[in-house]
């Protein structure tokens, strides 16, 4: 199976709202609601931002967020804070009891 | 304080084998699911395999079906994954992870992570 598409990069300024897109099909993200979120700086593990589309871990803050509709999950971060550049991935469950990741999103802070 | 240490990655021949530890602390390992997931260098993640609470559940990407082997010991709070006839295109960094709502095979969120055991396919 392919990757979930994302866009290779976003940019925003301090204090903007930026969305992250994460496009499968019918078998995985349209399917499922289990998308969910995942933010890696450099060097670092990925840290678990969102699940299940739309709900945050405990200590993740609430200017991030999550939605979906159809084949197509979303990733929203308002309040862009300068920590919040990293690259971002979304991950889906799929029709084969398999996990899709995405490609994966490098989110800068200008 | 949740920790995923693991252990067994290094530099080996295409074709040949290697056994990746995972030593779990800080929670009832048994109660969980657990995952491998993989990052080639400067590349994005992949999922490699997930096995169940009681190991009756497991799951493998298409890429190292028929390849891989994932286990686990409950007894010694250790998942392991027993990597055989390696490829080039297998060299990643192999991370191990918690899944975030139970012990059975579904949902796939990892809301804990190791920092990684480093495997190079290479002659």
């Amino acid at each position: 199976q392919s990757a979930l598409t994302q866009p290779a990069s976003v940019s925003g300024s301090p204090g903007q709202s930026i969305t992250i897109s994460c496009t499968g099909t019918s078998s995985d993200v349209g399917g499922y609601n289990y998308v969910s979120w995942y933010q890696q700086h450099p060097g670092k593990a990925p840290k678990l931002m969102i699940y299940e589309v739309s709900n945050r871990p405990s200590g993740v803050p609430d200017r991030f967020s999550g939605s979906k509709s159809g084949n197509t999950a979303s990733l929203t971060i308002s309040g862009l804070q300068a920590e919040d550049e990293a690259d971002y991935y979304c991950s889906s469950y799929t029709s084969s009891s398999t996990l899709l990741f995405g490609g994966g999103t490098k989110l800068t802070v200008l | 304080e949740v920790q995923l240490v693991e252990s067994g990655g290094g530099l080996v021949q295409p074709g040949r084998s290697l056994r990746l530890s995972c030593a779990a602390s800080g929670f009832t390992f048994d109660d969980y699911a657990m995952h491998w997931v993989r990052q080639a260098p400067g590349k994005g993640l992949e999922w490699v395999s997930g096995i169940s609470w009681n190991s009756g559940s497991i799951g493998y990407a298409d890429s190292v079906k028929g390849r891989f082997t994932i286990s686990r010991d409950n007894a010694k709070n250790s998942l392991y994954l027993q990597m055989n006839s390696l490829r080039a295109e297998d060299t990643a960094l192999y991370y191990c992870a918690k899944d975030r709502a139970g012990g059975t095979f579904e949902g796939f969120s990892f809301d804990y992570w190791g920092q990684g055991t480093l495997v190079t396919v290479s002659s």
